[in-house]
């Protein structure tokens, strides 16, 4: 059963330090997504790629955000420095999607079980 | 800017009694709408999906239904039962992106 797998499970870092998530999609998947969930925005989406090139960064605070896919099995989330209102659970998830709209999607999207962030 | 927007942060029912989840969407470019559900320390898992040309869509004990002039859908679940209780997520894409935007959840909570 092919899962998409996000290392660290939990971070508790200090304010002002880098931190680094990880994401390895399901193989065969051409698309990968950022989100974070918050009490308050629920599953906010921060970027995605496609064929390991950004399509759409701007959920991302740009100051300190970055996103990155060195490799097709691998994406990553840098925040730098970090800060307490970054603490959250952030999902990376795949998908194989060709086109626009619904019918771009050939299955729906898998989500890895997060990396939970608390920023001191 | 909250495209995707789920009113209720909980609900709480009665085993066997029937669950209805209600999300509202502003973006008229939406045309595909899937609700997933998420346990704790776990990622969201799809659920069930409908796309704008239908109004209904049923999958065993659930089923989500589409009104696209209110711009509204719910999920039912009956009967309800203890292993749903979960917390469930709304999400949309739109016709001309690939962006799936999510709702901030409802749990519920499905008492035996």
């Amino acid at each position: 059963d092919a899962r998409v797998t996000q290392t660290p499970r939990h971070k508790v870092t200090e304010m002002g330090q880098e931190v680094t998530m990880r994401c390895q999609p399901i193989l065969g998947h051409n698309t990968v997504f950022w989100y974070r969930q918050t009490m308050m925005q629920g599953l906010e989406l921060l970027a995605y790629f496609r064929n390991r090139a950004p399509l759409d960064d701007s959920g991302m605070p740009k100051d300190r955000f970055s996103a990155e896919m060195p490799d097709a099995t691998l994406a990553t989330l840098k925040i730098q420095p970090s800060e307490p209102r970054d603490s959250a659970v952030y999902f990376c998830a795949s998908g194989l999607v060709r086109g626009t709209g619904a019918s771009s999607y050939n299955s729906p999207l898998h989500f890895g079980n997060g990396t939970r962030l608390t920023v001191t | 800017d909250q495209q995707v927007k789920q009113n209720s942060p909980s609900l709480s029912v009665q085993e066997g009694r029937i669950s209805i989840l209600n999300c509202d969407y502003t973006n008229s470019m939406f045309d595909y709408f899937l609700w997933y559900k998420k346990y704790p320390a776990e990622g969201p898992t799809f659920l069930i999906s409908i796309s704008s040309i239908k109004d209904k869509n049923e999958d065993g004990r659930f089923t989500v239904f589409l009104n696209k002039s209110a711009k509204h859908l719910s999920l039912h679940i009956v009967p309800s039962q203890p292993g749903d209780s979960a917390v469930y997520f709304c999400a949309a894409i739109a016709y001309n992106n690939n962006d799936m935007r999510f709702g901030a959840g409802t749990r519920l909570t499905v008492k035996p």
